[in-house]
């Protein structure tokens, strides 16, 4: 079955860019969607069609491509940031999402 | 504002069905992708399936088996029925509103998830 590779953890340092990765295999051939999740909430979408984002998200969001890797980049991290972020992507007829990364900004 | 709300019986018998529905407020059930999308305590998210507002559904092949989505619009509601269940079933489901068509292998599927539900927990556990 398809897989979506994500690094469990991530730090970053407020103010600096955090980047998270996303692989599988042929993913340059499929659009990515990422979604954050907070401490006890419901996951919200942050970039969506590799690069799009959605009214109502900061523009330090954004999404790109290399090779069979995506990656969601936050610009100027700030603590709200701070969250669990799982890439997801379309296998066919099936949505598969990453296991997800764990954003800490120390 | 969109909202979505699911409900349902948090504690079912290992081997019975578990039933959940999602309420939405705020926009019409006769448009967009109706999914229902778990999450294990601790773990990741994993996608069960969907109804699209004509009717049609589109089930997560390892689950597929054992699961049936259903619309009742005049209620504004879609439901999740997962037969034969065990304690690998326990997890909070979501509920979640799919949109932006877009063509994926000679199909069309929604480009995002959103809003989502706050999610249930549902435990099997006798």
């Amino acid at each position: 079955s398809y897989e979506l590779t994500q690094p469990p953890s991530v730090s970053v340092s407020p103010g600096q860019s955090a980047s998270i990765t996303c692989s599988g295999d042929r993913l340059e051939d499929k659009f990515v969607s990422w979604y954050q999740q907070k401490p006890g909430q419901s996951p919200i979408v942050v970039i969506y069609q590799d690069s799009k984002r959605p009214s109502g998200i900061p523009e330090r969001f954004s999404g790109s491509y290399s090779g069979n890797t995506a990656s969601l980049t936050i610009s100027g991290t700030q603590a709200m940031d701070e969250a669990d972020y799982y890439c997801q992507a379309w296998d066919s007829s099936t949505a598969i999402f990453g296991g997800g990364t764990k954003l800490t900004v120390l | 504002q969109v909202q979505l709300q699911e409900s349902g019986p948090g504690l079912v018998k290992p081997s019975e069905t578990l039933s959940l529905t999602c309420s939405v407020s705020g926009d019409s059930i006769n448009n967009y992708y109706w999914n229902w999308i778990r999450q294990p305590p601790g773990k990741g998210l994993e996608w069960i399936g969907y109804i699209y507002y004509s009717g049609s559904t589109n089930y997560n092949p390892s689950l597929e088996s054992r699961v049936t989505i259903s619309l009742d619009t005049s209620k504004n509601q879609f439901s999740l029925k997962m037969n034969s269940v065990s304690a690998e079933d326990t997890a909070v489901y979501h509920c979640a509103r799919g949109g932006d068509r877009m063509a994926v292998a000679g199909r069309y599927q929604p480009a995002w998830f959103d809003p989502w539900g706050q999610g249930t927990l549902v435990t099997v556990s006798s």
